[in-house]
């Protein structure tokens, strides 16, 4: 089967480095998304990877290991606005226009 | 400003009253999505479209229709709503669906209460 786990909930305080993992398990790969999603509002749209390796967008970075079957989501600088939840998502293998979402991560950064 | 853009925001209606939500996105993106959201259940798919006259179910389509007449509207109907579909639901767009990196662009979302 095709499915994506993460944690349900992290903290970190303001000006810290935090790591959100997620790892996947699907029968072919066609890249990873990362999304960023306030309480109430509408996901956007942070990164993708499809290769390996690391790759950095500002505060943000995004890993991801093919072999492994598994990313992360690196936030430097923590600020109080980083506290949303963090959807990993990846295109289904028998359909890749569809995505198979994770449930997301609850980020709270505390001050 | 590229946008996708729903409507309304907020709707509470009573169970049977037929509704929609409209979306339209001016990117001129080939792929649209229906979504909706629920605590525990994250992001389940209604349906989507890859193009003009071309729709397809996603996870969670019972209760629901779309259509694809124009490129830029991709409408969610429900033809007689319940209370189990009282839900958050998001409208999506992209350039060529689940594929590349551009991503989806999200609209601000319909949080819809059915009693």
């Amino acid at each position: 089967g095709q499915n994506i786990d993460q944690p349900t909930e992290m903290t970190a305080t303001e000006g810290a480095i935090v790591q959100i993992n997620c790892t996947y398990q699907t029968s072919g790969f066609n890249g990873l998304f990362w999304y960023q999603q306030h309480a109430g509002e509408a996901p956007t749209f942070l990164s993708y990877n499809v290769l390996d390796g690391l790759e950095e967008k500002g505060r943000f970075s995004s890993f991801l290991s093919r072999s492994k079957g598994y990313s992360y989501l690196l936030l430097k600088e923590l600020q109080m606005k980083d506290s949303a939840s963090y959807l990993c998502a990846v295109p289904n293998a028998g359909n890749n226009r569809k995505l198979i979402w994770g449930l997301g991560t609850s980020l709270a950064v505390n001050p | 400003e590229a946008q996708v853009t729903q409507n309304p925001r907020y709707l509470i209606t009573v169970t049977g009253k037929k509704l929609t939500v409209t979306c339209s996105q001016n990117m001129n993106h080939e792929y649209m999505s229906w979504y909706r959201q629920d605590p525990g259940l994250g992001l389940r798919q209604i349906y989507y479209s890859m193009n003009v006259e071309v729709t397809d179910k996603g996870d969670v389509p019972e209760g629901y229709k779309v259509s694809r007449k124009e490129k830029r509207n991709f409408p969610l109907i429900l033809e007689s709503p319940s209370p189990n579909q009282t839900s958050l639901y998001f409208c999506a767009s992209s350039l060529s669906g689940g594929t590349g990196g551009s991503g989806y662009t999200f609209g601000s979302g319909t949080r819809l209460t059915v009693v």
